[in-house]
């Protein structure tokens, strides 16, 4: 169990472009989900937690208005890069929160962003 | 406020050999503490995590971790080696209470050689 889905695994757009990623929780219903980004060979950062019903809660130096967060249902929570650019380039991961308090964190496999 | 550090950012290790990958935190109240494991362009696995209860916690793949409070440490162990524990691999910590935001450790490249 606790299995956390990312789609696409990998994309690759154009200056200017908006890309949708999306994060599903495959068996089990995630109030809370949470969104990464990572840089080469650096550890995780986090960028908003995303909760159900409700809006995201962003870190600061993140812009909200270019990472739009959606957590529509207890499965399914999407990111949105809105006009992206090149500087947006990177391994966005999504992880969803599980246990009796909500403590661990499931993660999905990432999405590969490449902004020409 | 929590953070965790991570001793060593490589490790190497001969196959077969102990695998010993540091972690310590600081925490104002008492944590929960993760140990995952990243493999090249994917997500994390979570390999073990301590809650409450017993601090030695044993994990998938022949990993396991002791919570020491005394030296604030949670450090990650494996009796032998395999070449496919060759990975990317993070310690982090959350406090006890309701959903919380991760802090993890800058990771520890494990390279297992033959």
């Amino acid at each position: 169990g606790a299995v956390v889905s990312q789609h696409p695994s990998r994309v690759i757009c154009k200056s200017g472009t908006s890309v949708k990623i999306e994060c599903r929780s495959l068996d089990f219903q995630a109030t809370t989900m949470f969104w990464y980004r990572q840089f080469p060979k650096q550890s995780l950062m986090l960028m908003a937690t995303s909760n159900e019903g409700s809006k995201a809660t962003y870190e600061q130096g993140v812009e909200k208005d270019k990472f739009l967060i959606n957590h529509a249902s207890l499965t399914l929570s999407t990111l949105t890069v809105t006009s992206a650019h090149p500087e947006d380039s990177s391994f966005y991961i999504c992880s969803a929160a599980r246990g009796t308090n909500q403590e661990t964190q499931y993660f999905g496999p990432g999405t590969r962003l490449l902004v020409l | 406020a929590q953070s965790v550090t991570q001793l060593g950012s490589h490790v190497s290790v001969s196959e077969g050999a102990l695998v010993l990958l540091r972690c310590n935190y600081s925490s104002s109240v008492p944590p929960y503490l993760f140990w995952y494991v990243q493999y090249p362009n994917q997500g994390l696995q979570l390999l073990l995590k301590y809650t409450t209860g017993a601090t030695l916690v044993k994990g998938i793949n022949g990993f396991e971790a002791e919570f020491k409070k005394s030296e604030t440490s949670f450090h990650l162990t494996k009796p032998s080696a395999h070449m496919s524990d060759a990975a990317e691999y993070f310690c982090a910590v959350t406090l006890s209470g309701s959903a919380r935001q991760l802090t993890f450790g800058s990771g520890t490249q494990l390279t297992v050689l033959p």
